[in-house]
């Protein structure tokens, strides 16, 4: 079946520490990726997105992925953690071809200790 | 420049009553999108409109739960006799145009079935 799927379930780490977070789908044609952030108590919002071009793209506070199409993986990075990073991330993918609808893996919930 | 309203916030139901769940799209969007949140998962799609139409409603339950984006007025998510496995955040998100290029979210309703 056609899914998205986030490896991590919780992750924690300390303040400064790099973070990861794996993201991989199972669709084979084009597809729109995106990863969104819910803080704790509030609605998600977009950190970043990819459609076309470079693999590496760069979104809001420090958050950066990589689109490696041979691998079907969307992987979420940032060099550095604070504090206020503390939220759950979700991966979203959008089918071009198929029905319009993001796909959301189950979720990562991150927690930095400071 | 108010984003996407969901109202009520919080919604206390006791089983068997019916809830009402409103969703007003961001201003010039005429996309909307229904999720599910069930404790510790992921958001699932339950039913994309547009005005005055069903697009996909392939995530809906198939009793209890009807959806309806008006032509004039929010979009409505009702759900039927409530019962406790209801008990979800529902989260609305609309987009500008067809491709899901990018969406917006509301905060969520956060409906508890006691």
């Amino acid at each position: 079946a056609q899914s998205v799927s986030q490896h991590n379930h919780h992750v924690i780490l300390s303040e400064a520490a790099s973070l990861e977070l794996g993201c991989n789908y199972s669709y084979g044609g084009t597809v729109n990726l995106f990863w969104y952030v819910q803080y704790p108590g509030q609605h998600l919002q977009l950190l970043l997105k990819y459609f076309s071009g470079d693999p590496l793209v760069k979104g809001i506070k420090g958050f950066e992925a990589e689109f490696i199409k041979s691998k079907f993986s969307f992987n979420l990075r940032k060099p550095s953690v604070q504090w206020s990073d503390t939220a759950e991330y979700f991966c979203a993918v959008n089918p071009i071809q198929g029905a319009q609808k993001l796909v959301f893996g189950q979720g990562t919930r991150l927690t930095i200790n400071p | 420049n108010a984003g996407v309203m969901q109202n009520p916030r919080h919604l206390v139901r006791r089983r068997g009553q019916e809830a009402r769940l409103r969703c007003s799209p961001m201003k010039g969007h005429s996309h909307v999108y229904w999720y599910r949140q069930l404790p510790e998962e992921g958001l699932k799609f339950m039913v994309y409109l547009q005005k005055e139409n069903i697009i996909d409603e392939s995530g809906m339950p198939k009793e209890r739960f009807s959806a309806e984006f008006p032509k004039e007025g929010p979009s409505i998510l009702r759900i039927q006799q409530v019962v406790r496995g209801d008990s979800a955040a529902y989260f609305c998100a609309s987009s500008a145009g067809q491709g899901l290029r990018e969406a917006f979210f509301g905060q969520g309703t956060r409906l508890t079935v006691v």
